[in-house]
């Protein structure tokens, strides 16, 4: 079936420092890839998506990369600051189809 | 914009009985609205989408007699957990996609802390 593998599971980086985290998806018709981030008990809050039709995108300190060859896509952070210290999840899409989420990446930034 | 609120936010409750909760779209037409369970520290478990005006289509090994779900109008969808038990005990999240053409991003609830004593 449809999967989306994320990595890593857990990352630390030290403040100012740049954090990547990286998503495979298995569906090759999927066209569409959000990336969400949750704090701890709160609802998940869209920060970025990339439609298939485009290779990069860019919303200040955030970065998304997607490679449709290989099926697989990229959350960039620069400058990472304390408050961007959450779980991140990645997902991939076809149309208005259900989402398919990566299992999740715990990024703590170290003051 | 793209407000979705979710109702209630914690429930404690005994066991067997039912509960209901309710994702309301605030300020947009959410012709498909997705329930998710959410274990700590893991993703997001999708459960079942629901569409306006027609049954839910459920996710492989959710029962539809144990988690009913209605989607009566445009901006509200609702789930109900009934006759439940301390294993239903999990955080619930609700999503709304917008009517559109185009692909539209899901927003979510702030989800349902739902506790079976």
């Amino acid at each position: 079936g449809e999967n989306v593998e994320q990595h890593p599971s857990t990352l630390s980086v030290q403040e100012g420092d740049s954090a990547v985290i990286k998503c495979t998806y298995s569906d090759s018709a999927s066209n569409y890839f959000p990336w969400y981030k949750q704090e701890l008990g709160k609802r998940p809050q869209l920060i970025i998506d990339i439609r298939s039709n485009v290779g990069e995108k860019k919303d200040q300190r955030i970065a998304v990369t997607l490679n449709k060859t290989a099926k697989h896509f990229s959350l960039h952070i620069t400058e990472t600051q304390p408050e961007d210290s959450a779980v991140y999840f990645c997902a991939a899409s076809r149309g208005t189809y259900k989402y398919i989420f990566g299992t999740g990446t715990r990024l703590k930034v170290l003051a | 914009g793209a407000v979705v609120s979710q109702h209630p936010s914690w429930v404690i409750c005994k066991s067997g009985t039912s509960v209901k909760i309710e994702c309301r779209s605030l300020d947009f037409q959410a012709t498909t609205m997705f329930w998710y369970r959410q274990f700590p520290k893991q993703s997001l478990m999708l459960m079942a989408t629901s569409n306006e005006g027609s049954k839910a289509t459920y996710e492989q090994g959710v029962e539809k007699d144990k988690f009913l779900i209605n989607h009566a109008s445009l901006t509200l969808s609702t789930l109900t957990v009934t006759s439940a038990h301390p294993e239903d005990s999990s955080f619930y999240i609700c999503s709304a996609r917008s009517v559109g053409l185009s692909d539209q991003p899901q927003h979510f609830g702030d989800g349902t802390r739902l506790s079976i004593l």
